[in-house]
């Protein structure tokens, strides 16, 4: 079973520009968490999407924003780059199951913003 | 809320040398605990998981237990290579009110493995 991916790879934006992350899940994953991993903040969870809807969001301002499609593939938005925006950015999918569910990574998207 | 504390890195070992991460949490509820793996350049690998007290995960050799009355998550591994080398991150995962889950994680601990 294929994993998890992610597009594009690699990303050079400047300040000020929008920009679009793509992530496909593992087949028949319903559930598509988002994080974002710098070397000062660690690994922050931006937000998860479950059947077309978010479900929860973690502790990021309005410009960072995401969509789930009716094929469970999820993309994420950043508005008005900012230079701390460099990062990381890491999808992962699982089942969606009530109760605790094991999540499963994609390889990242490395935005660097100049 | 949730939280990770692991032992601050880099660990610098020799091959065949016992590895200890030391991993531990702080939960409200009644957590998930994980170890995943980041070899450079990747994302995150699932290492092993343990879903309740006294669980032990394992995987590749490495093993961690749940310890309850401890609220720990040690990393261990008998004989570690020199493949081995990564970046180790403890992470507990609680079911959140609205239901799905979310991941805590620890800062990450860097292990290098040298001949």
């Amino acid at each position: 079973k294929a994993g998890v991916t992610q597009t594009p790879r690699y990303l050079i934006k400047t300040r000020g520009q929008q920009v679009t992350l793509s992530c496909s899940p593992i087949s028949g994953h319903r559930s598509v968490s988002w994080y974002q991993q710098t070397p000062g903040q660690g690994l922050q969870f931006l937000f998860e999407y479950f059947s077309e809807t978010q479900r929860n969001k973690g502790n990021f301002p309005g410009r960072f924003s995401g969509r789930q499609f009716s094929n469970s593939r999820s993309e994420m938005n950043v508005s008005t780059l900012e230079l701390g925006d460099s990062a990381l950015y890491l999808c992962a999918s699982s089942l969606g199951a009530a109760g605790v569910d094991t999540q499963y990574f994609g390889p990242g998207t490395r935005l660097t913003v100049l | 809320g949730d939280s990770v504390t692991q032992m601050e890195g880099p660990v610098t070992l020799s091959e065949e040398a016992f590895l200890t991460i030391n991993c531990t949490y702080t939960a409200t509820g009644y957590p998930s605990l994980f170890w995943y793996v980041q070899y450079p350049g990747e994302g995150l690998q699932l290492l092993l998981k343990a879903t309740k007290a006294d669980d032990k995960g394992s995987n590749k050799g490495f093993e961690a237990t749940y310890r309850k009355e401890t609220t720990s998550f040690h990393l261990e591994k008998g004989s570690v290579q020199v493949s081995d080398s990564a970046v180790y991150f403890c992470a507990l995962s609680d079911i959140l009110t609205g239901g799905g889950n979310k991941l805590t994680f620890g800062t990450g601990t860097q292990l290098k493995v040298e001949l």
